[in-house]
């Protein structure tokens, strides 16, 4: 069993597009996240929810909006998608005090 | 702002070295530092340590953390080609748990050689 699944893995969608990412974790956990890894490699937090309320909110184009509709899911949805928004998005959860727990990221080319 | 900072970037070693990976941070709120393994997908979460100078060990891995310094180091003795990865270190802040958010370095490339 995946603990923190995501789909689609994969994803290559053309620019002015919308596309969802969806993010699931059977771990029990109260605390869930995403990221942006881009092409440096650099993992930079994007959002997190605490019991399906929006916790943080970095400096993020209001183009991306997640969306929590129980405390196992978070999905990310991404408006009028641009090139520079080409990158590897990750979901992640926690217990308040606990590691965070990452999925296997979504890979999303904008062409 | 918060800032992770790890050296050496990238390091090549033979199997059976031993290496030492370095963390320092500056943050506000600190709450605890991460070590995480990233091969090709999901960062492997390894260590978290809250206290300073109580060793952590996981085999051959083990890691410490100085909160007076502001520095964590991840050792690996006897290296074997599958620990070859990307090491990055990560510092959890924020006011409370719930509040809490990861800030990352830019990792650590380890090449071990056969």
């Amino acid at each position: 069993d995946t603990a923190v699944s995501q789909t689609p893995k994969y994803l290559v969608t053309q620019m002015g597009n919308d596309k969802s990412i969806k993010c699931e974790q059977n771990l029990g956990h109260d605390t869930m996240y995403w990221y942006k890894q881009d092409s440096k490699k650099f993992l930079k937090i994007m959002f997190s929810y605490n019991n399906k309320e929006l916790i943080i909110n970095e400096t993020v184009p209001n183009r991306f909006s997640p969306k929590s509709p129980d405390k196992a899911h978070l999905n990310l949805h991404i408006n009028s998608l641009e090139l520079g928004d080409s990158a590897v998005y990750f979901c992640a959860s926690s217990e308040s005090r606990g590691p965070q727990y990452f999925g296997e990221g979504s890979w999303l080319t904008v062409v | 702002e918060d800032k992770v900072v790890q050296s050496p970037l990238s390091l090549v070693v033979h199997e059976g070295d031993t290496v030492t990976l370095n963390c320092s941070y500056e943050v506000t709120n600190f709450r605890s530092l991460l070590w995480y393994k990233q091969e090709k997908k999901a960062p492997t979460f390894l260590f978290m340590l809250t206290s300073s100078g109580i060793e952590k060990k996981s085999g051959r891995l083990s890691s410490i953390l100085d909160k007076k310094e502001l520095f964590s180091i991840l050792n690996i003795t006897a290296t074997q080609t599958g620990d070859s990865a990307v090491y990055l270190c990560a510092v959890s802040s924020g006011p409370t748990g719930a509040n809490s958010k990861l800030t990352f370095g830019k990792g650590i490339t380890l090449s071990v050689r056969p």
